[in-house]
């Protein structure tokens, strides 16, 4: 059964980088037969879709969070991270890692997610 | 980017009884769209992909339909387990966008 658990500092400062990991077991994060992504969910509110990307390079990111978003997957410990810059109060949400259904070469629909990890900016 | 619109925002149902939720999209997804499962505290849990295809260990209650724009998820005999908030995702374009979700409670 596949898993996925987020990690990482729950406060960020404003302006700063907000980092994420997720580790994933039960499968490999170099399958080439899936993407991965993240999305995020403000407190209260509903889901948005952050970024999608193959492990060995190949992304598709929210054009309101492009210039921001950055990932990078680590094989060796099966892991894929997320870093997103310049955050702010509105960057305050909980961040869920998901694994993505791939209908080659197209990522589609979000089929495993982590329990996700909440990260608040504030000073 | 494709605005997905879900109503109605809350549907109150009592425990038995048939839910129907809507979901249109601002422009023709195909059959190109989830919808997802959430409980309070909980991650989403994928229910309805392709429209009408139930994910893995998701009861024959549950029900997709529509294509294009229009989109129903339908539970026929709501269980307790069943109250949740539920949204539908279009994943035909680019970038991939969510309905702000339907709240379904006890009546």
């Amino acid at each position: 059964q596949l898993q996925l658990q987020e990690s990482g500092p729950g406060l960020v400062k404003p302006s700063e980088t907000l980092s994420l990991t997720c580790t994933v077991s039960g499968g490999s994060v170099s399958s080439g037969d899936y993407y991965w992504g993240w999305i995020r969910q403000p407190p209260g509110k509903g889901l948005e879709w952050i970024v999608s990307f193959y492990y060995s390079g190949s992304a598709y990111s929210n054009p309101s969070l492009k210039s921001r978003v950055t990932t990078s997957v680590d094989t060796s410990k099966n892991q894929f991270s997320l870093k997103l810059s310049s955050v702010t109060a509105a960057d305050t949400a909980v961040y869920y890692c998901a694994r993505v259904t791939t209908v080659t070469p197209t990522p589609y629909y979000f089929d495993y997610w982590g329990q996700g990890a909440l990260v608040t900016v504030s000073s | 980017e494709i605005v997905m619109t879900q109503s109605p925002a809350t549907l109150s149902v009592s425990p038995g009884e048939r839910a129907t939720l809507s979901c249109r999209a601002s422009q023709s997804v195909g059959s190109n769209l989830a919808w997802y499962q959430q409980k309070p505290g909980r991650a989403p849990r994928l229910v309805i992909y392709g429209a009408a295809t139930r994910a893995t260990g998701i009861p024959a209650r549950f029900s997709g339909s529509g294509s294009g724009t229009e989109f129903t998820l339908t539970i026929s005999s709501l269980q307790s387990e069943d109250f949740a908030v539920y949204y539908c995702h279009q994943y035909s374009n680019w970038p991939r966008t969510f309905g702000q979700g339907t709240k379904v409670e006890i009546k």
